[in-house]
């Protein structure tokens, strides 16, 4: 079974630019997460999505924004990117909301804010 | 809300037996995970434990008490490849948002 998948997998933006990210989960699994990792700050929790609808939310502000489409791909947005922004965003899938469904991880994709 | 506290470094020696560990304060507990990451790649999982106990899976094992607010991993027979970041999550309870809460990571380092 293919795992979770992620694009870009790097990409230079410029301050005040927007992005968005995408997520292929786990094929079945119907949750998808967003992290943000940062040397100083670890993995932030962004939000979770199940079944086209945000089920949790972090402490981020309101320029990060995402969705899930029906086949349980999602994709996340930012807007008016700050250099504070350069981070490795993560995305992880699980095949359902039960908190022993255990969470699989894509490769990442590496942002660059300039 | 939710604290978790690890190590910030380790090292240990090829062959030996490392103990992370890793405590917590949360609005109710629901489970505790291990990952492995290494650098520039997405952490993979290791364990799982809700329960009081030790869990054990090959060369890697895990023990968690509740009551403690403690858990640690446990690695045999170290070999260079085990050379990464070592991070716990915590998922509260559902009432209490139940997303999954990182610890910042343990930075273990393998040497012959």
């Amino acid at each position: 079974k293919a795992g979770v998948t992620q694009t870009p997998r790097y990409l230079i933006k410029t301050r005040g630019q927007q992005v968005t990210l995408s997520c292929s989960p786990i094929s079945g699994h119907r949750s998808v997460s967003w992290y943000q990792q940062t040397p100083g700050q670890g993995l932030q929790f962004l939000f979770e999505y199940f079944s086209e609808t945000q089920r949790n939310k972090g402490n981020f502000p309101g320029r990060f924004s995402g969705r899930q489409f029906s086949n349980s791909r999602s994709e996340m947005n930012v807007s008016t990117l700050e250099l504070g922004d350069s981070a490795l965003y993560l995305c992880a899938s699980r095949s359902g909301v039960a908190a022993t469904d255990t969470q699989y991880f894509g490769p990442g994709t590496r942002l660059t804010v300039l | 809300g939710q604290n978790i506290d690890q190590p910030t470094e380790m090292t240990a020696t090829e062959g030996a037996i490392v103990q992370i560990n890793c405590t917590y304060q949360t609005s109710g507990f629901n489970g505790l995970f291990w990952y492995q990451q290494h650098a520039g790649e997405a952490p993979t999982f290791l364990s799982y434990n809700v329960l009081d106990g030790l869990e054990e899976k090959g060369r890697f094992s895990s023990f968690l008490s509740r009551s403690k607010g403690y858990s640690y991993l446990l690695l045999k027979e170290l070999q260079m490849k085990d050379s990464a970041s070592y991070l716990c999550a915590v998922r509260p309870l559902r009432s209490s948002g139940d997303k999954l809460t990182f610890g910042t990571g343990t930075r273990l380092a393998v040497r012959p």
